[in-house]
């Protein structure tokens, strides 16, 4: 059972641009919603993350918008630097029963910013 | 800045055989973790550790697996007798508290021939 949905696998934008991705999840009791980036040889490092009490969280460039009727969330990376490329993944879990970091991960978007 | 460091970063090892894969968390922090990747797909949570026992495990993580804290610094994954499908990039992470970021090293590519 795929538990978090992403897409789309890749993305290609221009320096400047705003690239979505987007995440759907399936569990209603998923309480917290990180999206972790990762450069290659890497491993994942947390980005911003999110609580279904709000719609929005704002970290410098990156956004976070969530809709919890939906069951869907997205990351907007505002003004998009070459420096940004590197594989995206957004997360799920239940923290209050089985703590935050026992994460189900979605599949991956590669993001390439072109200069 | 403090970071989780993996060793080794690639292991190499026949189908039947047993393996260590070691880890040291950042030095404060109380929770301890095993996630793995597949080449080109999603990373999984395997299990996770504090206060020296399992606390939450998925289902991938059977009974050829097992975790320990053998000392107040190491934390090591065994895989007590490896298949093919065990052929993954394999990721420590630990985190100060269950709801704190949580941090992972640069992984271990086990590759089963």
């Amino acid at each position: 059972q795929q538990q978090v949905k992403q897409s789309p696998q890749s993305l290609i934008v221009q320096k400047g641009g705003i690239p979505i991705i987007n995440c759907a999840y399936e569990n209603t009791a998923f309480d917290y919603f990180p999206w972790y980036q990762q450069f290659p040889g890497k491993g994942p490092a947390l980005l911003i993350a999110i609580r279904p009490d709000v719609s929005e969280k704002k970290e410098g460039r990156f956004t976070i918008s969530f809709n919890k009727s939906a069951k869907q969330f997205s990351l907007h990376i505002m003004d998009s630097q070459p420096g940004d490329s590197a594989t995206y993944f957004c997360a799920a879990s239940n923290e209050v029963r089985t703590g935050a970091n026992n994460l189900f991960f979605g599949t991956g978007t590669r993001l390439t910013v072109i200069p | 800045e403090p970071e989780v460091t993996q060793t080794p970063s690639h292991q190499v090892t026949q189908m039947g055989q047993e393996v260590i894969l070691r880890c040291v968390p950042i030095s404060n922090h109380l929770y301890f973790y095993w996630y793995r990747q597949i080449l080109g797909q999603k990373v999984e949570f395997l299990v996770s550790f504090y206060n020296n026992e399992i606390s939450e495990k998925s289902e991938i993580f059977d009974d050829q697996f097992s975790v320990e804290r053998p000392d107040g610094s190491n934390f090591t994954l065994k895989i007590r007798s490896t298949k093919l499908e065990d052929s993954a990039m394999y990721f420590c992470a630990s985190s100060r508290q269950g709801y704190s970021p949580l941090h992972f090293g640069n992984g271990t590519r086990l590759t089963v021939t």
